[in-house]
């Protein structure tokens, strides 16, 4: 059965430091999408950033990227130059074929 | 291009009565998706359509939740009669056939509910 575990339920970082979310995953599929959302408070949930598993480059978008271990099924989200909007819920999510898995979600703040 | 729109917002009931939450995902988008979001804790899937059928609804339960989509494009998640537990933001989420070029899920703002 796939299943996406977060090991950190909550996490703090300063302003304009540098932190590291962690995610694990299980698959027997060879072929999927990874994905961290960002859930700020009462707010609606967007995707920050998003891995297909058959590419090996690591994706990054802006201050966000990924560090992903496909033999490990590790998929880690490094946030650079952290800012107070940062502040949210993320969640690591897996998909394949057409199913979505979702962790429990990491708990980041910032301080300014 | 519009999102996800859900209503009510908000919703407070008391125990045992009956609550509908309404959902218009993206145009265009064949998959729709509720979930339920205990504060805290990650989105569980209630229900996934694919179209106007359901494809995978084994997280329902069945005998307080009930939801449909008729001509495949808004849905309706009803529970009756609700119980303290299902205290939670429900979200709905849709995506394009076949995943589209991206493969992720375009979520509404969610419609929280608190059972009194």
């Amino acid at each position: 059965a796939q299943t996406v575990t977060q090991s950190q339920p909550e996490m703090s970082v300063q302003e304009a430091e540098t932190v590291t979310l962690s995610c694990t995953y299980d698959t027997s599929e060879s072929d999927y999408y990874l994905f961290w959302y960002k859930q700020p408070p009462s707010r609606q949930m967007i995707l920050v950033i998003r891995q297909e598993a058959y590419k090996q480059q690591n994706a990054t978008e802006n201050r966000f990227s990924v560090n992903f271990q496909k033999a490990a099924k590790s998929f880690s989200l490094k946030i650079s130059d952290s800012q107070l909007g940062d502040a949210a819920m993320y969640f690591c999510a897996y998909r394949a074929p057409n199913k979505f898995y979702f962790g429990s979600g990491t708990k980041l703040n910032v301080k300014p | 291009e519009a999102g996800v729109a859900q209503s009510p917002r908000y919703k407070i009931i008391e125990k045992r009565q009956s609550v509908a939450f309404w959902c218009n995902p993206i145009s265009g988008h064949a998959t729709l998706y509720w979930y339920q979001q205990i504060l805290g804790q990650g989105p569980k899937l209630l229900i996934q359509f694919q179209n106007n059928g359901v494809v995978d609804d084994s997280q329902l339960p069945k005998d307080r939740f009930s939801a449909e989509r008729l001509k495949g494009v808004d849905s309706t998640l009803k529970i009756q009669p609700a119980k303290l537990e299902d205290s939670a933001v429900y979200l709905c989420a849709s995506s394009p056939p076949g995943g589209g070029n991206t493969g992720e899920l375009f979520f509404g703002e969610g419609s929280r509910l608190t059972v009194l």
